[in-house]
């Protein structure tokens, strides 16, 4: 079965600075992983998404997360926080080799403050 | 492209009433929808999933009977809270996925139900 971890809650990182929201993942198969991004009352916005081929995966809003299959790790990072990206961020898995499987499981999330 | 809507973006009803959220794919054909429940500073927990002209499936735990879903059509599916209580409110999130797409689903805004 799938799983995914976000093992923190709350990340707090000062406007300017780099950040890492970080996601583990556990998977039978091959995985693929994506990052999606909510804001108050609002759906699911997709930042990026990894299914083969580079690690570095570049998405939306200068996000970029790298696949790392050794730590079965997925963490998204960005070189320069904007207070506009306090947020609510979910890293979600599917299990590609599950073809009876459509839906994704997603992470517990990962609250983001950037702090002017 | 790949846009969900959901109507409405808000509802409060009564206790005892029923209540229709739509979910729709606005510019691609969805096989199949889900439709999620995320209770506050929680992440998504899938409800069910439906397949256009098939009966929902349904995840362990949600009543079938008290949450109605019909995917009547390639774009349209609905979610009816029958008999709401107060513990059905929560934020209902539905998505698609294109049979043209084997790994990625499209997110609604989500819908906020609110029962008095």
């Amino acid at each position: 079965a799938q799983s995914v971890a976000q093992p923190e809650d709350q990340v707090n990182v000062a406007e300017g600075n780099p950040l890492t929201v970080k996601c583990t993942y556990s998977v039978s198969g091959n995985p693929y992983l994506f990052w999606y991004v909510q804001y108050p009352n609002r759906g699911l916005q997709f930042l990026l998404k990894y299914i083969t081929g580079d690690n570095l995966v570049k998405g939306s809003y200068g996000f970029e997360a790298e696949f790392n299959k050794s730590q079965t790790s997925f963490h998204l990072k960005k070189p320069s926080a904007l207070v506009s990206d306090s947020a609510l961020y979910f890293c979600a898995v599917r299990d590609w080799e599950d073809n009876y499987g459509q839906n994704f499981v997603f992470g517990p999330g990962t609250r983001l403050s950037v702090l002017p | 492209g790949a846009v969900v809507s959901q109507h409405p973006s808000w509802v409060i009803c009564k206790s005892g009433t029923s209540v229709k959220i739509e979910c729709r794919s606005l510019d691609f054909q969805a096989t199949t929808m889900f439709w999620y429940r995320q209770f506050p500073k929680q992440s998504l927990m899938l409800m069910a999933t439906s397949n256009e002209g098939s009966k929902a499936t349904y995840e362990q735990g949600v009543e079938k009977d008290k949450f109605l879903i019909n995917h009547a059509s390639l774009t349209l599916s609905t979610l009816t809270v029958t008999s709401a209580h107060p513990e059905d409110s929560s934020f209902y999130i539905c998505s698609a996925r294109s049979g043209d797409s084997s790994y990625e689903q499209y997110f609604g805004p989500g819908t906020r139900l609110t029962v008095t």
